[in-house]
């Protein structure tokens, strides 16, 4: 079956920091893979998505770049701002599964002034 | 402008009595999803509807049922609420079933007194 693993977090850092959270995945067929972000007490925001092996997907300063030799979909930004401060949930979805998503455990950021 | 809608933003039930989470969305979508995201936990899909076609998720207990009566609204039904359906309630939707984004709402935060 699919499943995807995600850091633990909290992660903690320091305006202006760098980040990553890790993600890596198991899936059948070839998947699509996803960051959703989740705001306190707000619903889910798509933040980035790559679609096939290699792609980068970036948006808001956030990239990821879909490795299929390590089945990872790790999240980058290279400074991060209070605002950034949030729940990131790596998903993936695959063609055998319908449009259904399998998401991550969540990683929860945490950025300091 | 808001795309998917979900009424209300909380909502407090007693133990036991029914109670409705409404959803409605703009985009004008042929499939709508609920999720239950409970306390510090990825989301996890209970059931979705593709145009008026109903899929109900294998573990998703009898206890919640769903109603799409058109195109726009779709909402859960919690028949007798437990102590443990306290959570997040996420509506999401996207155009079709094959390789579409889906767009969450902003939640509904059921707490069952």
């Amino acid at each position: 079956g699919n499943s995807v693993t995600q850091m633990e977090g909290p992660v903690t850092l320091s305006e202006e920091a760098f980040l990553t959270i890790n993600c890596t995945y198991t899936a059948t067929g070839y998947p699509s893979l996803f960051w959703y972000v989740q705001y306190p007490g707000e619903g889910l925001q798509l933040l980035l998505k790559a679609t096939k092996a290699d792609d980068k997907g970036s948006n808001k300063g956030f990239e990821a770049t879909y490795r299929k030799e390590t089945t990872s979909f790790h999240l980058e930004k290279g400074s991060v701002q209070v605002s950034d401060s949030a729940v990131y949930f790596c998903a993936l979805r695959t063609n055998n599964a319908g449009n259904m998503l399998t998401f991550g455990g969540g990683t929860r950021l945490m950025v300091k002034p | 402008d808001a795309m998917v809608i979900q009424n209300p933003r909380y909502q407090v039930t007693q133990f036991g009595k029914p109670v409705t989470l409404s959803c409605s969305q703009t985009l004008n979508h042929n499939v709508m999803y609920w999720y239950q995201q409970k306390s510090s936990q990825a989301p996890k899909l209970l059931f979705h509807y593709y145009d008026k076609d109903f899929n109900n998720e294998a573990d998703t207990p009898d206890n919640f049922q769903s109603r799409r009566p058109n195109t726009s609204f779709c909402f859960l039904d919690i028949r007798s609420p437990g102590l443990g359906d306290a959570a997040m309630y996420l509506c999401a939707t996207s155009r079709g079933l094959a390789q579409e984004t889906q767009y969450f709402g902003p939640g509904t935060r059921l707490l069952v007194l």
